[in-house]
């Protein structure tokens, strides 16, 4: 399968706790985005790089949350001492050119 | 502000109806555009996308858009739904970006349900 790829697809963890997703895109895309969706709402954008650089980040994304891309390749979001409200949907997606392609998202539940 | 509002949140139809979800973008200067599927279970997949050329786009599985510049539209149709297409559809909007990236800013979804 050549597509994006998100791990883990479920997460369950405690309130406090830190957790960490990773994202492998599409081979030769450079571009990568990170989202988050909660229930009745689109993908709304956190974070993307342009190969390793993280090119801009959205004020959704606390100082709990941080991202990287060390090497252009694969990403891992991290969020810090976890909050009931950071239960969502994480989504990936990566690009060449304007179309994005997406993962099957990490859902992230915090009790 | 930049965004994508989506009207009809809710849509039920029966199989052969035919189908017009609406999106409206305010976006002052160039933009992308594009309708998203998610079926049941499964991850958002491209259904169509808009850059320039002609505002009639066709994408996959038999669905249309068309751009209209004067209303800051691009609503999807479909002449005759299938059960098959039982999903929730977002449209997305892009700009271009001086650091040659592009921000995407997704409309909140349409879920669509078409009975047998």
């Amino acid at each position: 399968d050549t597509g994006v790829s998100q791990d883990p697809r479920h997460k369950i963890t405690k309130r406090g706790q830190n957790v960490t997703f990773r994202c492998d895109p599409i081979s030769e895309h450079n571009r990568l985005y990170w989202y988050r969706q909660t229930l009745g709402q689109g993908p709304e954008f956190l974070t993307y790089f342009q190969n390793e650089a993280q090119l801009e980040k959205s004020r959704l994304l606390s100082d709990r949350f941080s991202a990287e891309r060390p090497k252009g390749s694969f990403s891992t979001l991290e969020i810090q001492r976890t909050e009931q409200g950071d239960s969502a949907m994480y989504l990936c997606a990566s690009s060449l050119s304007p179309s994005q392609f997406f993962g099957p998202g990490t859902r992230l539940t915090v009790l | 502000a930049q965004s994508v509002s989506q009207h009809n949140h809710h849509v039920i139809l029966s199989e052969a109806a035919s189908l017009e979800l609406g999106c409206n973008y305010s976006y002052g200067g160039t933009v992308n555009l594009f309708w998203y599927v998610q079926y049941p279970g499964q991850h958002l997949q491209l259904l169509l996308k808009y850059f320039s050329g002609d505002p009639l786009v066709k994408g996959i599985k038999g669905f249309e858009a068309e751009f209209i510049k004067s209303k800051f539209s691009f609503n999807l149709r479909k002449p005759s739904v299938q059960w098959s297409d039982t999903a929730e559809y977002f449209c997305a909007a892009s700009e271009p970006r001086t650091s040659g990236t592009y921000k995407y800013i997704f409309g909140t979804g349409t879920r669509l349900k078409v009975l047998a």
